[in-house]
């Protein structure tokens, strides 16, 4: 099926710098969400963008739903070891909102 | 509260053995799914259960077979699968929306082992 083109597919950073992810899409997007994911568990849900132009904060996390709704942004800054995971971008459709498409993710690696 | 629980954690189980996963929500969410992930790719829809009716099969082998006995429970009945089924299955939920925004809220996951 068809997914999302998130980037970059893996980061490894020094603690304390930023880091930047993102994903495009060719198609229109009603929704973007970004998860994370660390081992053995489930993906929990970080930050949830709903409108095109929307710029959202969850503590050092921001995100934004870009102005054409086919791409989002997720910015970590400050990174600290508890960031390591692997963070998923997903999007839904205005049409079948209940099914989300993915990004590959972007495995965060962290050298304290 | 956004939780959702999966029992078991773990779950190792032979070809010709019957099992099941269990997820549980509180939340009044009226949507809720199933999900298959393999290791370092991201999750691949199953089901989709709305208002307690089967909405979205995504082709799955009948060695699956989903149940929702009320609008907080999701069941997954496992018989005759094969070793290449091990992976992490994920139950989600969502308030229902088919049109529109919807969120959905993960639990954390069954790892399943297949001999």
């Amino acid at each position: 099926g068809q997914q999302l083109n998130q980037s970059p597919q893996s980061m490894f950073i020094q603690e304390g710098e930023d880091v930047s992810m993102n994903c495009t899409s060719s198609s229109i997007f009603n929704t973007w969400l970004w998860y994370k994911q660390e081992p053995g568990e489930g993906p929990v849900l970080l930050i949830a963008l709903y409108k095109a132009g929307e710029l959202t904060s969850n503590g050092r996390l921001t995100a934004q739903f870009g102005i054409t709704r086919k791409d989002s942004f997720l910015n970590i800054s400050a990174s600290i070891p508890s960031d390591v995971g692997i963070y998923f971008c997903a999007g839904s459709r205005l049409q079948g909102a209940q099914k989300l498409v993915f990004g590959q993710g972007t495995r965060l690696t962290i050298n304290p | 509260d956004t939780e959702v629980t999966q029992t078991p954690k773990h779950l190792v189980m032979g070809m010709t053995n019957k099992k099941s996963l269990k997820c549980e929500q509180h939340m009044g969410h009226r949507a809720m799914y199933w999900y298959k992930q393999k290791a370092k790719k991201p999750p691949e829809l199953m089901f989709v259960y709305s208002y307690e009716k089967l909405s979205i099969n995504e082709s799955v082998p009948s060695r699956f077979s989903p149940e929702c006995p009320n609008s907080s429970l999701l069941n997954l009945h496992l018989h005759a699968l094969q070793p290449e089924d091990s992976a992490l299955y994920l139950c989600a939920s969502s308030q229902g929306l088919v049109v529109g925004t919807d969120t959905q809220y993960f639990g954390p996951g069954t790892r399943l082992t297949v001999l």
